[in-house]
């Protein structure tokens, strides 16, 4: 079975840091682009980064470049997501996402990991 | 980046139903375009990729059509379970951006 599991989140200040972490199982995790999906309280998804199959190549949102970092450890079966200078505004439920094999779209989700910054 | 404005942000209606959601990005994308399904509590389901592809096991009702900038999903006969809040998201380019929602309720 296709799982993805994420960990990590939690209560920060606002200029604080976390890391969060998805561990994977079901696939070949390192054959797949893997993303990060968020969703603030109550509101729509917004894509946060992507990275491709072997770690070259990332994405990422306008607003967290610079302060979020995208990374993978492919004998680890686990996908990251480093958040530094969090802002209020980072505040959401954060999806650990798989895209398809031979298809340009997220085909799996986790279940998410909350993030809450205090101002 | 590409903004994809989806309308409209709410809809009204009844088991049996045909349910039209449109979704239109700023610039052409092709075909480039999904739509998820998302249920209160659970993460996103993948409906819909690159237009008109049906995913595995998601039910014939669904159907997307469009290319360019405007795109159209179809539910043809609402169900009890299809009652949800419902996005398209572009892959053509990065940033792959979200449509703002489209939440379905009963009428």
């Amino acid at each position: 079975e296709v799982q993805l599991v994420e960990s990590g989140g939690g209560l920060v200040q606002s200029g604080g840091s976390l890391r969060l972490s998805c561990a994977v199982s079901g696939f070949s995790f390192s054959t797949y682009w893997m993303s990060w999906v968020r969703q603030a309280p109550g509101k729509g998804l917004e894509w946060v980064a992507n990275i491709q199959q072997e770690g070259r190549e990332k994405y990422y949102m306008d607003s967290v470049k610079g302060r979020f970092i995208i990374s993978r450890d492919n004998a680890k079966n686990s996908l990251y997501l480093h958040l530094n200078s969090l802002r209020a505004e980072d505040t959401a439920l954060y999806y650990c996402a798989r895209y398809g094999s031979y298809i340009d779209a997220i085909d799996t989700w986790g279940q998410g990991t909350m993030v809450t910054v205090s101002s | 980046d590409i903004q994809m404005t989806q309308s409209p942000s709410s809809l009204s209606a009844s088991v049996g139903d045909r349910v039209t959601i449109t979704c239109r990005a700023s610039q052409t994308i092709s075909r480039y375009l999904n739509w998820y399904q998302q249920k209160p509590g659970k993460g996103p389901n993948l409906l819909i990729y690159a237009a008109s592809s049906l995913q595995r096991g998601v039910p014939s009702r669904f159907s997307g059509s469009g290319s360019g900038t405007d795109f159209t999903l179809t539910i043809s006969s609402l169900q009890p379970e299809d009652f949800a809040a419902y996005y398209c998201q572009q892959s053509s380019t990065t940033p792959h951006t979200f449509g703002g929602g489209t939440k379905v309720e009963i009428k």
